[in-house]
């Protein structure tokens, strides 16, 4: 069954944690994305991989951190340095840059 | 910012066509309009998109105006499964050939039984 997955489902984080929200894929896709999504509000990107071992900032890449060691993994690292983590995390992939993107099922992210 | 405009709400009764509007009044030659939906607590799914050409695939029809500034989202015969947030967006290049897509808030597409 080919997609994309998100785990876990939902996360919570105690002040000051760093912590690791997974995302893999099947599909043979070379570029990955994750984006926030804060309630009532649209999807802002936080950081994108366009190919293996290379990744860039989005707009909102500030308190985050990623990898991209191997081509079905983009693994995301949310830092005791961002403030403000709960939101809902979408990873999302595409063949290439220019192409259709096909997004996770999300990871909800709350602070205890 | 989001280089497109959509009504906050819309109400469709189901079985009727929902026609959802988007204004993109500032969109280049080269920029695509996509379309996705988001059932509460899900990833956006992908809908269809289009250039300058009318699109319609098993999901929905995708009409552009002839100058590029608005569009319409047809969904042909809603159901209650149809119920969701439906974001209109430009894609637009960040460089060394990728693109970003920037979600507004959308439209939330309530259907009527």
């Amino acid at each position: 069954d080919g997609g994309i997955t998100q785990s876990p489902k939902y996360l919570f984080r105690k002040e000051g944690q760093n912590v690791t929200l997974s995302c893999e894929q099947n599909l043979n896709h070379d570029a990955m994305y994750w984006y926030r999504q804060d309630p009532g509000q649209g999807l802002r990107l936080i950081y994108y991989s366009q190919i293996v071992n290379d990744f860039q900032k989005g707009d909102i890449a500030e308190g985050y951190s990623v990898s991209r060691e191997k081509k079905e993994s983009f693994p995301l690292t949310v830092t005791s340095a961002q403030k403000n983590p709960t939101a809902f995390y979408l990873c999302a992939s595409s063949s290439g840059g220019r192409e259709t993107q096909y997004f996770g099922p999300g990871t909800r992210l709350l602070v205890l | 910012d989001a280089k497109t405009t959509q009504p906050t709400s819309m109400d469709c009764a189901e079985g009727r066509a929902a026609n959802l509007p988007c204004n993109h009044s500032t969109i280049s030659g080269n920029e695509y309009v996509y379309w996705y939906r988001q059932i509460h607590s899900q990833g956006p799914q992908y809908i269809i998109h289009g250039l300058k050409n009318n699109e319609t695939n098993e999901m929905a029809s995708l009409i552009i105006t002839e100058d590029r500034k608005s569009s319409t989202l047809i969904l042909p015969h809603a159901t209650l499964r149809d119920t969701a947030v439906y974001y209109c967006i430009v894609r637009v290049a960040t460089g060394a050939g990728s693109y970003q897509l920037t979600f507004g808030k959308g439209t939330k597409l309530s259907v009527i039984p």
